[in-house]
């Protein structure tokens, strides 16, 4: 079976800093990941994704993930963090067989002080 | 082109009663797939279908849960006799096709609250 494990509940990180949200994933056979972000009172919103090829991803608002197969992990990251980065992300696995079928991590709160 | 919509955004109900939250998925997709999410957790997948029918709904419980997709009008998603455990976000997301490789676009969630 398919699981994410997002092993942050919170990440803090100061404006202009570096930030990472940390993603590994469990699936038979070769995954698909994403990255979605969740504002208040809002729905998911996609991030970026990786299917094939280059292991790192770039995807709105500056983010970019790194795959690395041995470590099955996916994190997020960014090179300078904005106050408005501030929500909850939430990494997510599909099989790359049959219809997608997502799961996802708990979610990793990012509080990105001024 | 409109996002997925999903009404109503807020629900309150008693306990016993009928739920029935709606989704219309965005222009031109045909798979609709509805989440749970319960407080300070990530989003259980629920039900997966296509129009007119439902392809995959191992995560939608056995008793009370029924979801739908007609040919026409949105995606019900059907809560009857309603418990507190009920009480979550739910939300619709929709894709042009079901291969995995796909984003899925996601709704504003309905959240429902049950006394």
């Amino acid at each position: 079976a398919q699981s994410v494990a997002q092993p942050e509940d919170q990440v803090n990180v100061a404006e202009g800093n570096p930030l990472t949200v940390k993603c590994t994933y469990s699936v038979s056979g070769n995954p698909y990941l994403f990255w979605y972000v969740q504002y208040p009172n809002r729905g998911l919103q996609f991030l970026l994704k990786y299917i094939t090829g280059d292991n790192l991803v770039k995807g709105s608002y500056g983010f970019e993930a790194e795959f690395n197969k041995s470590q099955t992990s996916f994190h997020l990251k960014k090179p300078s963090a904005l106050v408005s980065d501030s929500a909850l992300y939430f990494c997510a696995v599909s099989k790359n067989t049959g219809f997608q079928k997502l799961v996802f991590g708990t979610g990793t709160r990012l509080l990105v002080s001024p | 082109n409109a996002g997925v919509m999903q009404n109503p955004r807020h629900l309150v109900r008693r306990r016993g009663q009928e739920a029935r939250l709606r989704c219309s998925p965005m222009k031109g997709h045909s798979h609709v797939y509805w989440y749970r999410q319960l407080p300070e957790e990530g989003l259980k997948f629920m039900v997966y279908l296509q129009k007119e029918n439902i392809i995959d709904e191992s995560g939608m419980p056995k008793e009370r849960f029924s979801a739908e997709f007609p040919k026409e009008g949105p995606s019900i998603l059907r809560i009857q006799q309603v418990v507190r455990g009920d009480s979550a976000a739910y939300f619709c997301a929709s894709s042009p096709s079901p291969d995995p490789y796909n984003e899925q676009f996601f709704g504003p969630g309905t959240r429902l609250t049950v006394l």
